[in-house]
Protein backbone atom coordinates (compact mmCIF):
# COMPACT_ATOMS: atom_id res chain seq x y z
CA UNK A 1 0.00 0.00 0.00
CA UNK A 2 1.23 3.42 -0.63
CA UNK A 3 1.65 5.54 2.48
CA UNK A 4 0.60 8.83 3.64
CA UNK A 5 1.54 11.36 0.87
CA UNK A 6 2.31 15.52 0.75
CA UNK A 7 3.01 18.18 -1.16
CA UNK A 8 4.79 20.13 -1.90
CA UNK A 9 7.68 18.49 -0.07
CA UNK A 10 9.15 22.14 0.75
CA UNK A 11 7.98 25.64 0.70
CA UNK A 12 8.96 29.06 0.60
CA UNK A 13 6.58 32.04 1.12
CA UNK A 14 6.46 35.83 2.22
CA UNK A 15 4.70 37.55 4.92
CA UNK A 16 1.12 38.01 4.25
CA UNK A 17 0.99 35.52 1.95
CA UNK A 18 -1.05 32.34 1.74
CA UNK A 19 -0.46 28.85 1.85
CA UNK A 20 -2.21 25.78 0.78
CA UNK A 21 -0.94 22.13 1.74
CA UNK A 22 -2.24 19.05 0.72
CA UNK A 23 -2.23 15.41 2.19
CA UNK A 24 -3.20 11.86 0.39
CA UNK A 25 -3.65 9.94 3.12
CA UNK A 26 -3.20 5.71 3.10
CA UNK A 27 -6.22 3.87 0.54
CA UNK A 28 -9.35 3.26 2.60
CA UNK A 29 -8.30 5.71 6.06
CA UNK A 30 -10.83 8.43 6.54
CA UNK A 31 -9.41 9.91 9.24
CA UNK A 32 -6.78 12.57 8.59
CA UNK A 33 -5.27 14.88 11.15
CA UNK A 34 -2.60 17.82 10.73
CA UNK A 35 0.49 18.45 13.08
CA UNK A 36 2.54 21.63 13.20
CA UNK A 37 5.97 20.69 14.27
CA UNK A 38 8.42 23.34 15.26
CA UNK A 39 11.49 23.35 17.16
CA UNK A 40 10.52 25.69 20.31
CA UNK A 41 6.52 24.09 20.33
CA UNK A 42 7.42 20.67 19.27
CA UNK A 43 4.38 18.58 17.86
CA UNK A 44 0.88 20.47 17.88
CA UNK A 45 -2.39 19.22 16.80
CA UNK A 46 -4.13 21.30 14.71
CA UNK A 47 -7.11 19.78 13.46
CA UNK A 48 -8.75 16.39 12.41
CA UNK A 49 -10.94 15.39 9.73
CA UNK A 50 -13.15 12.25 9.16
CA UNK A 51 -15.59 11.93 6.24
CA UNK A 52 -15.29 15.91 5.53
CA UNK A 53 -16.42 16.88 9.15
CA UNK A 54 -13.89 18.41 11.34
CA UNK A 55 -13.93 16.57 14.61
CA UNK A 56 -11.63 18.10 16.73
CA UNK A 57 -9.26 21.94 16.60
CA UNK A 58 -6.08 22.66 18.19
CA UNK A 59 -5.60 25.69 19.61
CA UNK A 60 -4.65 27.71 16.91
CA UNK A 61 -5.84 30.89 15.09
CA UNK A 62 -8.45 31.30 12.18
CA UNK A 63 -6.12 31.81 9.98
CA UNK A 64 -5.26 28.03 10.16
CA UNK A 65 -8.30 26.22 8.20
CA UNK A 66 -8.26 22.96 6.66
CA UNK A 67 -10.91 20.66 4.76
CA UNK A 68 -11.71 17.01 3.46
CA UNK A 69 -13.08 15.76 0.39
CA UNK A 70 -15.13 13.07 -0.45
CA UNK A 71 -11.99 10.97 -1.47
CA UNK A 72 -10.34 11.33 2.13
CA UNK A 73 -7.79 14.09 0.59
CA UNK A 74 -6.90 16.94 2.93
CA UNK A 75 -5.95 20.46 2.27
CA UNK A 76 -4.73 22.82 5.24
CA UNK A 77 -4.59 26.29 4.40
CA UNK A 78 -2.91 28.89 6.11
CA UNK A 79 -3.85 32.44 5.09
CA UNK A 80 -1.76 36.03 5.72
CA UNK A 81 1.18 33.94 6.78
CA UNK A 82 3.37 35.45 9.40
CA UNK A 83 7.48 34.08 10.42
CA UNK A 84 6.47 32.23 13.06
CA UNK A 85 4.42 30.13 11.07
CA UNK A 86 7.49 28.27 9.58
CA UNK A 87 7.58 25.09 10.60
CA UNK A 88 7.23 21.10 9.40
CA UNK A 89 3.51 20.44 8.89
CA UNK A 90 2.71 16.94 8.87
CA UNK A 91 -0.36 14.93 7.90
CA UNK A 92 -1.23 11.46 9.43
CA UNK A 93 -4.00 8.83 8.50
CA UNK A 94 -5.51 6.59 10.09
CA UNK A 95 -8.81 4.44 9.52
CA UNK A 96 -11.04 6.15 12.04
CA UNK A 97 -8.71 7.87 14.08
CA UNK A 98 -9.96 6.75 17.66
CA UNK A 99 -6.47 5.11 18.36
CA UNK A 100 -8.14 1.88 19.83
CA UNK A 101 -7.16 -1.57 18.88
CA UNK A 102 -5.97 -1.72 15.79
CA UNK A 103 -6.03 2.07 15.06
CA UNK A 104 -2.36 3.68 14.29
CA UNK A 105 -1.94 6.81 13.04
CA UNK A 106 0.50 6.72 10.18
CA UNK A 107 2.29 9.86 9.21
CA UNK A 108 3.77 11.67 6.08
CA UNK A 109 6.78 13.14 4.80
CA UNK A 110 5.70 16.36 6.08
CA UNK A 111 5.85 19.65 4.00
CA UNK A 112 8.32 21.81 5.21
CA UNK A 113 7.31 25.82 5.25
CA UNK A 114 10.08 28.91 5.47
CA UNK A 115 7.92 32.20 5.86
CA UNK A 116 10.49 35.03 5.17
CA UNK B 1 -5.93 17.96 29.88
CA UNK B 2 -4.28 14.72 28.08
CA UNK B 3 -0.27 15.38 28.17
CA UNK B 4 2.75 13.28 28.05
CA UNK B 5 5.97 14.20 30.13
CA UNK B 6 8.98 12.43 28.27
CA UNK B 7 12.66 12.60 29.18
CA UNK B 8 14.19 15.37 27.18
CA UNK B 9 18.11 14.60 26.81
CA UNK B 10 19.99 14.64 24.30
CA UNK B 11 20.94 11.25 24.81
CA UNK B 12 24.39 10.13 23.92
CA UNK B 13 25.68 6.04 24.04
CA UNK B 14 27.66 3.41 22.74
CA UNK B 15 26.87 0.89 20.31
CA UNK B 16 25.50 -1.97 22.34
CA UNK B 17 24.25 0.00 25.52
CA UNK B 18 20.73 0.01 27.03
CA UNK B 19 18.69 2.71 26.07
CA UNK B 20 15.85 3.63 28.27
CA UNK B 21 13.67 6.80 27.78
CA UNK B 22 11.14 7.84 30.51
CA UNK B 23 7.30 8.76 29.58
CA UNK B 24 4.66 9.48 31.85
CA UNK B 25 1.27 10.94 30.71
CA UNK B 26 -2.15 11.88 32.44
CA UNK B 27 -5.25 11.47 31.00
CA UNK B 28 -9.19 11.33 32.01
CA UNK B 29 -9.85 8.10 31.06
CA UNK B 30 -7.52 5.06 29.44
CA UNK B 31 -5.41 6.29 26.32
CA UNK B 32 -3.72 4.11 23.87
CA UNK B 33 -0.03 4.69 24.21
CA UNK B 34 2.55 5.21 21.48
CA UNK B 35 6.16 5.61 20.39
CA UNK B 36 7.12 7.43 17.48
CA UNK B 37 10.53 7.81 15.92
CA UNK B 38 11.71 10.29 13.49
CA UNK B 39 14.83 10.64 11.30
CA UNK B 40 16.59 13.52 10.27
CA UNK B 41 14.71 14.87 7.56
CA UNK B 42 11.85 12.89 7.72
CA UNK B 43 8.54 12.30 9.39
CA UNK B 44 7.15 10.06 12.21
CA UNK B 45 7.00 6.47 11.77
CA UNK B 46 5.44 4.34 14.93
CA UNK B 47 7.78 2.47 16.51
CA UNK B 48 5.54 0.50 18.81
CA UNK B 49 2.07 1.10 20.10
CA UNK B 50 -0.33 -0.17 23.32
CA UNK B 51 -3.88 0.13 23.95
CA UNK B 52 -4.50 -1.32 27.64
CA UNK B 53 -2.73 -2.00 30.38
CA UNK B 54 0.15 -4.15 30.96
CA UNK B 55 -0.06 -4.30 27.41
CA UNK B 56 3.80 -5.04 25.87
CA UNK B 57 4.29 -3.64 23.03
CA UNK B 58 7.70 -4.35 20.90
CA UNK B 59 9.45 -3.69 17.26
CA UNK B 60 12.91 -3.88 15.87
CA UNK B 61 14.16 -4.49 19.29
CA UNK B 62 12.40 -1.88 21.40
CA UNK B 63 9.71 -2.98 23.62
CA UNK B 64 7.49 -0.57 26.24
CA UNK B 65 5.09 -1.59 28.75
CA UNK B 66 1.83 0.21 29.35
CA UNK B 67 1.81 0.67 33.29
CA UNK B 68 -1.68 2.34 34.88
CA UNK B 69 -0.67 1.96 38.10
CA UNK B 70 2.25 4.49 37.52
CA UNK B 71 0.74 6.31 33.95
CA UNK B 72 4.27 5.31 32.64
CA UNK B 73 5.09 3.60 29.14
CA UNK B 74 9.02 3.47 29.42
CA UNK B 75 11.04 2.59 26.23
CA UNK B 76 13.93 0.43 26.12
CA UNK B 77 16.20 -1.42 24.16
CA UNK B 78 19.09 -3.95 25.02
CA UNK B 79 21.86 -3.07 22.77
CA UNK B 80 21.49 -0.17 20.22
CA UNK B 81 23.17 0.69 17.04
CA UNK B 82 24.23 3.31 15.25
CA UNK B 83 20.96 3.08 13.16
CA UNK B 84 19.03 4.18 16.37
CA UNK B 85 20.00 7.09 16.21
CA UNK B 86 17.10 9.23 16.14
CA UNK B 87 14.41 11.55 17.97
CA UNK B 88 11.81 9.50 19.69
CA UNK B 89 8.10 10.38 20.84
CA UNK B 90 5.46 9.26 23.37
CA UNK B 91 2.47 10.05 22.68
CA UNK B 92 -1.12 9.09 23.42
CA UNK B 93 -5.06 9.33 22.04
CA UNK B 94 -8.07 9.55 23.50
CA UNK B 95 -11.51 9.77 22.57
CA UNK B 96 -10.22 13.08 21.16
CA UNK B 97 -9.10 12.31 17.78
CA UNK B 98 -5.77 13.31 18.77
CA UNK B 99 -2.20 12.65 19.50
CA UNK B 100 -1.00 14.56 22.23
CA UNK B 101 2.82 14.32 22.18
CA UNK B 102 5.72 14.60 24.64
CA UNK B 103 8.70 17.18 23.85
CA UNK B 104 10.87 14.25 22.11
CA UNK B 105 14.19 12.69 23.22
CA UNK B 106 17.05 12.75 21.01
CA UNK B 107 19.50 10.07 21.13
CA UNK B 108 22.62 9.56 19.51
CA UNK B 109 24.35 6.27 19.00
CA UNK B 110 28.25 6.13 18.81
CA UNK B 111 30.66 3.65 16.80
Amino acid sequence: KAGVTQTPRYLIKTRGQQVTLSCSPISGHRSVSWYQQTPGQGLQFLFEYFSETQRNKGNFPGRFSGRQFSNSRSEMNVSTLELGDSALYLCASSLEGTGGPGETQYFGPGTRLLVL
Amino acid sequence: GNSVTQMEGPVTLSEEAFLTINCTYTATGYPSLFWYVQYPGEGLQLLLKATKADDKGSNKGFEATYRKETTSFHLEKGSVQVSDSAVYFCALVLNDYKLSFGAGTTVTVRA
